[in-house]
């Protein structure tokens, strides 16, 4: 299968800083991304679907300003926790899919990142 | 209401047995359906679609029952390594978009 990654699988930050979390397809080209956050016991919320070459769609409560993201190739997108605080502690997943708008299409989910913010 | 629901658990199963549980979704107009594994800490991974038919893989058996809104999986002969949580993931019908349960945490035991 494809395969996602993600950088960095782990981070630590302080109150108030910002953090880059990377999502790269190795061996595809993926026309769709998709941001996930889970916390523990819960389900994975999905929180942001990112298309390359334009805005990231987000889903409602989810706010733009404090998680940017950017989809500016068809192998990289990156989501920034701006301002980042203990609140964000969570487990951030990427997904990639080779079909943009295809319902039925497999995704392909990166390793996550484990965010705790102090 | 959640749009998927799954009994939490944990199922406790001895090795070799057979377990089975449902999940329950909300939106008739859902299109796919989908059963994925997660283990502790780590991302989910595509265990597999679920067809109106009805699809067997291996030890594993998915049913969809589209009048009453809920797919089943079935695991039989389990194996310790079967220990995991299985999630039920309906697509939302538009983009790809994906909507996960919480999981059911099903532990094997020798």
């Amino acid at each position: 299968g494809a395969v996602v990654s993600q950088h960095p699988s782990r981070v630590i930050c302080k109150s108030g800083t910002s953090v880059k979390i990377e999502c790269r397809s190795l061996d595809f080209q993926a026309t769709t991304m998709f941001w996930y956050r889970q916390f523990p016991k819960q389900s994975l919320m999905l929180m942001a679907t990112s298309n390359e070459g334009s805005k990231a769609t987000y889903e409602q409560g989810v706010e733009k300003d404090k998680f940017l993201i950017n989809h500016a190739s068809l192998t990289l997108s990156t989501l920034t926790v701006t301002s980042a605080h203990p609140e964000d502690s969570s487990f951030y997943i990427c997904s990639a899919s080779a079909m943009a708008g295809v319902a039925n299409n497999e995704q392909f989910f990166g390793p996550g990142t484990r965010l705790t913010v102090l | 209401r959640k749009e998927v629901e799954q009994d939490p658990g944990p199922f406790n199963v001895p090795e070799g047995a057979t377990v089975a549980f449902n999940c329950t979704y909300s939106n008739s107009a859902s299109q796919s359906f989908f059963w994925y594994r997660q283990d502790c800490r780590k991302e989910p991974k595509l265990l597999m679609s679920v067809y109106s038919s009805g699809n067997e893989d291996g030890r594993f058996t998915a049913q969809l029952n589209r009048a009453s809104q809920y797919i089943s999986l079935l695991i039989r002969d389990s194996k310790l390594s079967d220990s995991a949580t299985y999630l039920c993931v309906v697509n939302r019908g538009s983009w790809g978009k994906l909507q996960f349960g919480a999981g059911t945490q099903v532990v094997v035991t020798p």
